[in-house]
């Protein structure tokens, strides 16, 4: 079983519509998570932190849920520059010495 | 926000021969960095940790002969490729923790490896 687990996609929505994506992950011991954006060919950069009581920031809504070891991420009004790859990440160990554990990512296209 | 470089972008080597990438801290002093590879439609795969002056630690399954890391600095760590055979082609990223600010890791643009 993978350690990070998501829905590889695609994902092909219409500028404007709202989408949400969902992982799992296997390790109960992991204490930080993210999302992390990727576009092709290029380097994973952070897209926001993931807190137990849920944040927002903009248009991007991310959840935690501990007891079911599971995380989101819902995109509000999809912008055609939010095409990418939306990797979720886990850590393993501390939060300052602990590892990046990444998902498999979940492709998103958004049209006009 | 912190900056991290890699060297070369994009590299093509013939089989056999080793190949050098080094991944540079810009603007911050970084203790540990780790590579990551990554196949075409595949997830990021951490190969090892590097931390400043010690042994690298590497994950299950990665040949600690066969990819070299030095990290004799602060700002530097270096993954060897040694004798590339074609299933080494692949997306080579190293990120790096601040010393000072420990909860973050920055990547660097990544190293396209291409072995013929």
């Amino acid at each position: 079983r993978k350690e990070v687990e998501q829905d590889p996609g695609p994902f092909n929505v219409p500028e404007g519509a709202t989408v949400a994506f969902n992982c799992t992950y296997s390790n109960s011991a992991s204490q930080s998570f993210f999302w992390y954006r990727q576009d092709c060919r290029k380097e994973p950069k952070l897209l926001m932190s993931v807190y137990s009581s849920g944040n927002e920031d903009g248009r991007f809504t991310a959840q935690l849920n501990r007891a079911s070891q599971y995380i989101s991420l819902l995109i509000r009004d999809s912008k055609l520059s939010d095409s990418a790859t939306y990797l979720c990440v886990a850590t393993v160990g501390s939060s300052n010495t602990g590892k990046l554990i990444f998902g498999q990512g979940t492709t998103l296209q958004v049209k006009p | 926000g912190a900056v991290v470089s890699q060297h070369p972008s994009r590299v093509i080597c013939k089989s056999g021969t080793s190949v050098k990438i080094e991944c540079r801290s810009l603007d911050f002093q970084a203790t540990t960095m780790f590579w990551y590879r990554q196949f075409p439609k595949q997830s990021l795969m951490l190969m090892a940790t590097s931390n400043e002056g010690s042994k690298a630690t590497y994950e299950q399954g990665v040949e600690k002969d066969k990819f070299l890391i030095n990290h004799a600095s602060l700002t530097l760590s270096t993954l060897t490729v040694t004798s590339a055979h074609p299933e080494d082609s692949s997306f080579y990223i190293c990120s790096a923790r601040d010393r000072l600010n420990l909860y973050e890791q920055y990547f660097g643009p990544g190293t396209r490896l291409t072995v013929t």
